[in-house]
């Protein structure tokens, strides 16, 4: 069975600094990986996601994140944080089955950004 | 495109009402699935359906139903409400075996 992995439960970052969100997952063959953000009372909104290819992948809102297969890590990042950023990230693992692709969730990150 | 819309956005229920949460997407998705979302915990898949009469159980599906009688809709149905049903519910669908999109939830209280 898959699952993911996010050892930081919070962050606090200076606005204008860098960021680096880890994710670990476990998964018997090419994962699919994403990222998702989820602001206070929203639902969850795609940053980005890999599927093959390229391991840096570009996401929305300036955000990239890179799939390390021999650390078995997606981690994202960001150069230059805004205030809008904070919110809660997730990481994710699809399994791709003939039920479709079934997401396993990390427990997530809670991003408190400082002005 | 509205893409993924919830009914309710908040509820409370009395222990053992029951009650059915509203899903409904209009990208033509044949993907659907229901989550729950409880504190510190990551989202769980309780139902799924690949397409319009087909269903299966995720991880956490007991106390819950579903049905898929059109590609739109996805209720999924609380019989005897618990406490431990307390949690926010978020339901997602996808067009094929990859990006899922989320609705904004719905947040239920059982007391």
């Amino acid at each position: 069975a898959q699952s993911v992995t996010q050892p930081d439960i919070h962050i606090t970052v200076s606005e204008g600094a860098s960021l680096e969100l880890r994710c670990n997952y476990s998964y018997g063959a090419t994962p699919y990986l994403f990222w998702y953000v989820q602001s206070p009372g929203q639902g969850l909104q795609l940053l980005l996601k890999y599927f093959s290819g390229d391991t840096l992948v570009q996401g929305i809102k300036g955000f990239e994140a890179e799939f390390k297969r021999s650390q078995s890590s997606f981690n994202l990042r960001k150069p230059s944080v805004h205030w809008s950023d904070a919110a809660e990230y997730f990481c994710a693992v699809g399994a791709v089955t003939g039920g479709g692709n079934k997401l396993t969730f990390g427990t997530g990150t809670q991003l408190k950004v400082e002005l | 495109n509205a893409g993924v819309t919830q009914t309710p956005k908040f509820r409370i229920l009395k222990i053992g009402q029951s009650m059915t949460l509203q899903c409904t997407q209009d990208m033509n998705h044949n993907y659907m699935y229901w989550y729950r979302q409880d504190p510190g915990m990551g989202l769980k898949l309780i139902y799924y359906s690949v397409g319009a009469g087909i269903t299966d159980k995720g991880e956490v599906p007991n106390g819950y139903n579903v049905s898929r009688s059109t590609t739109e809709d996805f209720p999924l149905r609380l019989e005897l409400a618990a406490p431990s049903q307390t949690s926010v519910y978020f339901c997602a669908s996808s067009y094929s075996l990859e990006t899922q999109y989320f609705g904004p939830g719905t947040r239920l209280l059982v007391l």
